[in-house]
């Protein structure tokens, strides 16, 4: 079956400090795979997306690359900000995009 | 484009009691799920829409859950006599083709359910 594990929060780091969060899956045929963002107090919203294997995605500083070999898509950014405080999800659908599979949130926290 | 909406925000009710969410998706979309969301957990799939028909249900959906896209436009989630495993926050999303072919999803703001 389908399913999404990203390591546990919360993550706690200073300004400009580097990212990474692990995001590993188990899929069937050929997924898409997501990283959604949950700012305090607001809905879901996408970030960033691949559609086949090693596609990179990115946005916001934000990427992620989506390694077929690894089963991985690891959301990186160089140099984070208190306004990536957030609660980072990552997701995958099947290939017909019916259904979506999330991962059970990492929280960052940024400190200035 | 006002994004999707959900109603009510807030939803407080009695254990047996049957409750109805309504969400109206971006009015170009022509797919739209429903999720379960609990407390530091990732969203749960309910179902799926494509225009008014429904192609996906979860495994996990209880007979006392129900939904309806009539038309093809917004759409309701029904649960029949509430119990206190139901209380969770209940998102809706709707998405359409992308230039890549991918469907992105846009999300509500959710509703969140209480059962007392």
């Amino acid at each position: 079956g389908n399913s999404v594990t990203q390591m546990e929060g919360p993550v706690t780091l200073s300004e400009e400090a580097f990212l990474t969060i692990n995001c590993t899956y188990t899929a069937t045929g050929y997924p898409s795979l997501f990283w959604y963002v949950q700012y305090p107090g607001e809905g879901l919203q996408l970030l960033l997306k691949a559609t086949k294997a090693d596609d990179k995605g990115s946005n916001k500083g934000f990427e992620a690359t989506y390694r077929k070999e690894t089963t991985s898509f690891h959301l990186e950014k160089g140099s984070v900000q208190v306004s990536d405080s957030a609660v980072y999800f990552c997701a995958l659908s099947s290939y017909n995009f019916n259904k979506f599979y999330f991962g059970s949130g990492t929280k960052l926290n940024v400190k200035p | 484009d006002t994004g999707v909406s959900q109603n009510p925000r807030h939803k407080i009710t009695k254990r047996g009691q049957n409750v109805t969410f309504r969400c109206d998706p971006i009015s170009e979309h022509n797919r739209l799920y429903w999720y379960r969301q609990t407390l530091g957990q990732g969203p749960e799939f309910l179902t799926y829409f494509q225009n008014e028909a429904q192609l996906e249900k979860s495994r996990l959906l209880s007979d006392r859950f129900s939904a309806e896209r009539p038309k093809g436009s917004f759409s309701t989630l029904e649960i029949q006599r509430t119990e206190q495993g139901d209380s969770a926050m209940y998102l809706c999303a709707s998405s359409s083709k992308a230039r890549d072919r991918a469907y992105e999803q846009y999300f509500g703001p959710g509703t969140r359910l209480t059962v007392t």
